[in-house]
């Protein structure tokens, strides 16, 4: 079965800008998860959704956002990109049950580069 | 959040067996015990979970410790497929979210 996908893969923006990251989970699969990775800050927790509802943030400013359709797909967007968010976002899919032994299932990535 | 604690390199020998051990000494009796590895330029990649048991799966086993303040993580024959970074992070049963705090990890190099 398909992956999670995420689009795009590779993007380039300038500072103060916005940008709009996309994930289609696996079929079946509710939550969506969101986290950033960096060289110095390593993989960071972002935002979780399931059902179209937030269910946990992670500590990043408001300009991070997100959010989920009904189809359970998800995008993030970041406003007023700085420097700083250069990054590799991942997208993560699961089932979503309420259970420590939920399984995570990521995306390859879409790289930002904020110029 | 229980603190996780990993070596940051390990290496080792293509076709031996590997053993990456993690000190999580603050888990809850609730958390589960999840491994991901992450190969370069790729998403990290779900490997192995426990609680209590050991565990075996068709890509490691996982030891995990009688008081559960520690867990191994064992590629039986490593392979150089299997360099990446590997994390071990405790996740809580019942916990209202899918939240995974990743660690550093430990950076497995394997030499052909």
């Amino acid at each position: 079965k398909a992956g999670v996908t995420q689009t795009p893969r590779y993007l380039i923006k300038t500072r103060g800008q916005q940008v709009t990251l996309s994930c289609s989970p696996i079929s079946g699969h509710r939550s969506v998860s969101w986290y950033q990775q960096t060289p110095g800050q390593g993989l960071q927790f972002l935002f979780e959704y399931f059902s179209e509802t937030q269910r946990n943030k992670g500590n990043f400013p408001g300009r991070f956002s997100g959010r989920q359709f009904s189809n359970s797909r998800s995008e993030m967007n970041v406003s007023t990109l700085e420097l700083g968010d250069s990054a590799l976002y991942l997208c993560a899919s699961s089932i979503g049950q309420n259970s420590g032994a939920n399984v995570l299932t990521f995306g390859a990535g879409s790289r930002l580069t904020v110029l | 959040d229980a603190k996780t604690t990993q070596p940051n390199s390990m290496e080792s020998n293509e076709e031996e067996p590997v053993h990456l051990p993690c000190n999580h000494s603050t888990i809850s009796g609730t958390d589960y015990i999840h491994w991901y590895r992450q190969l370069p330029s790729q998403g990290p990649e779900y490997v192995i979970h426990g609680l209590t048991s050991n565990v075996n799966n068709r890509m490691a086993s996982l030891a995990i410790a009688e008081d559960r303040k520690s867990s191994t993580l064992i590629l039986h024959r490593a392979t150089l497929r299997d360099a990446a970074v590997y994390y071990c992070i405790p996740l809580n049963y019942g916990g209202a979210t899918n939240k995974l705090i990743f660690g550093t990890g430990t950076l497995l190099a394997v030499q052909p």
